[in-house]
């Protein structure tokens, strides 16, 4: 159980175009997942909490406008990236849970803004 | 984004040698989790500890949640070809009202030669 699946696993878009990135729950339903970056040989910078049927709330220095977070059911969440940049390039990973059993990680998307 | 110290950096051993790697904090966790990140995927739980001075086995491997909840370690013994990936401790407790973030560790490279 608790099967998370993440799509695209790999994206390569323009600069100045948008992305969507989405995160399913396969087998239990999500209140809250988590969407985390990680760049090459680094650790996992958690970017912004998913809430189902609420705003999401953002960590420190993410801007909002730029990721944008839905999570319209119990088992799907987006990110939009937004008016892509080269330096937005990055491993964008998502996490749901079921509260006492840890999180389980999709298998991250990585993207690649030209 | 606020992150654990997690060390050594990287290891690179023999087959059969055991393992040891730890993660600091100067906060207090509720929880805390150890995972295991192979290239290009999302990361894949190892061990959950959920109580301070839990000692917690899975196969090869060993963690515990120190006594202050501000550390832990994971013991890897007899290691073999496969467990080559970057390891990654995670902190769970209580950031800015939200009680189910999770903080991640630097990271331990680990690599085994045959």
């Amino acid at each position: 159980g608790a099967v998370v699946s993440q799509h695209p696993s790999r994206v390569i878009c323009k600069s100045g175009t948008s992305v969507k990135i989405e995160c399913r729950s396969l087998d239990f339903q999500a209140t809250t997942m988590f969407w985390y970056r990680q760049f090459p040989k680094k650790s996992l910078m958690l970017m912004a909490t998913s809430n189902e049927g609420s705003k999401a709330t953002y960590e420190q220095g993410v801007e909002k406008d730029k990721f944008l977070i839905n999570h319209a059911s119990l088992t799907l969440s987006t990110l939009t990236v937004t008016s892509a940049h080269p330096e937005d390039s990055s491993f964008y990973i998502c996490s749901a849970g079921r509260g006492g059993d840890g999180y389980t990680f999709g298998s991250g998307t990585r993207l690649t803004v030209v | 984004g606020q992150q654990l110290n997690q060390s050594p950096q990287s290891m690179f051993i023999q087959e059969g040698e055991d393992v040891s790697m730890n993660c600091t904090s100067s906060s207090i966790f509720n929880t805390w989790l150890w995972y295991k990140q192979e290239p290009g995927e999302g990361p894949v739980l190892l061990i959950a500890l959920y109580k301070a001075g839990e000692l917690t086995s899975n196969g090869r491997l060993t963690a515990q949640f120190g006594i202050t909840r501000k550390d832990s370690f994971l013991n890897i013994s007899a290691s073999i070809p496969s467990d080559v990936g970057i390891y990654f401790c995670a902190g769970q407790g209580n950031y800015g009202g939200a009680t189910n973030k999770l903080i991640f560790g630097t990271g331990t490279l680990l690599a085994v030669q045959p």
